[in-house]
């Protein structure tokens, strides 16, 4: 098993651009989450997936968008990056809604 | 909304002293889970308690449940230097049916 895997690992955008970070599990976990990751702040619920075909909105939502297609994938859409969205990304998935096993990051910066 | 107060936020401490950490919050949670994370990686799961007053060791670790619901700490004995990271406690709340992350605690270990 390759467990959660993401990409890109690193990436940069100019304010404004758009771009999606892929997560993908070979688990058959039904719950998946993306969290950002900031200094001091510890880890921070984006958007959260029970299953295929349904979404929640966590702590921090606004300027992303998600959706679950298939039980493998849960990409994270940045719609128009700005500065404030510069943060560490990580994707985790779990069979139900606590033991989450999380995937090793996407690290973003926004100028 | 919900918040776990994490403590200490760091400890430089000794090859083989014993460390200690605790998290704290208002609300009650019905499960409490342990992370580490190495620099550069995904938390990685340590220890999980779905019970109050739960005691559960893994290895040199020892990490228990407050009897109410909100309160949890994480024991090492024994240090070692690959003990160095960043550890996350994290409750889970059946009401909101979410994982909150404290905001860790980075441990430097001197040899």
């Amino acid at each position: 098993n390759a467990g959660v895997t993401q990409t890109p690992k690193f990436q940069v955008l100019k304010t404004g651009q758009s771009m999606t970070l892929q997560c993908a599990q070979d688990m058959n976990h039904e719950y998946m989450s993306w969290y950002r990751q900031d200094p001091g702040m510890g880890l921070r619920l984006i958007h959260y997936s029970v299953g295929a075909g349904i979404t929640d909105q966590g702590e921090v939502p606004n300027g992303y968008n998600v959706s679950r297609s298939t039980t493998e994938d849960f990409p994270l859409r940045l719609l128009s990056a700005a500065p404030s969205q510069t943060s560490v990304y990580f994707c985790a998935s779990s069979r139900s809604y606590n033991e989450q096993f999380f995937g090793p990051g996407t690290r973003l910066t926004v100028l | 909304g919900q918040q776990l107060n994490q403590s200490p936020q760091s400890m430089f401490i000794q090859e083989g002293e014993d460390v200690s950490m605790n998290c704290t919050s208002s609300s009650i949670f019905n499960t409490w889970l342990w992370y580490k994370q190495d620099p550069g990686e995904g938390p990685v799961l340590l220890i999980a308690l779905y019970k109050a007053g739960e005691l559960t060791s893994n290895g040199r670790l020892t990490a228990q449940f407050g009897i109410t619901r909100k309160d949890s700490f994480l024991n090492i004995s024994a240090s070692i230097p690959s003990d160095v990271g960043i550890y996350f406690c994290a409750g889970f709340s059946g009401n909101t049916g979410k994982l909150i992350f404290g905001q860790g605690t980075t441990l430097q270990v001197k040899p």
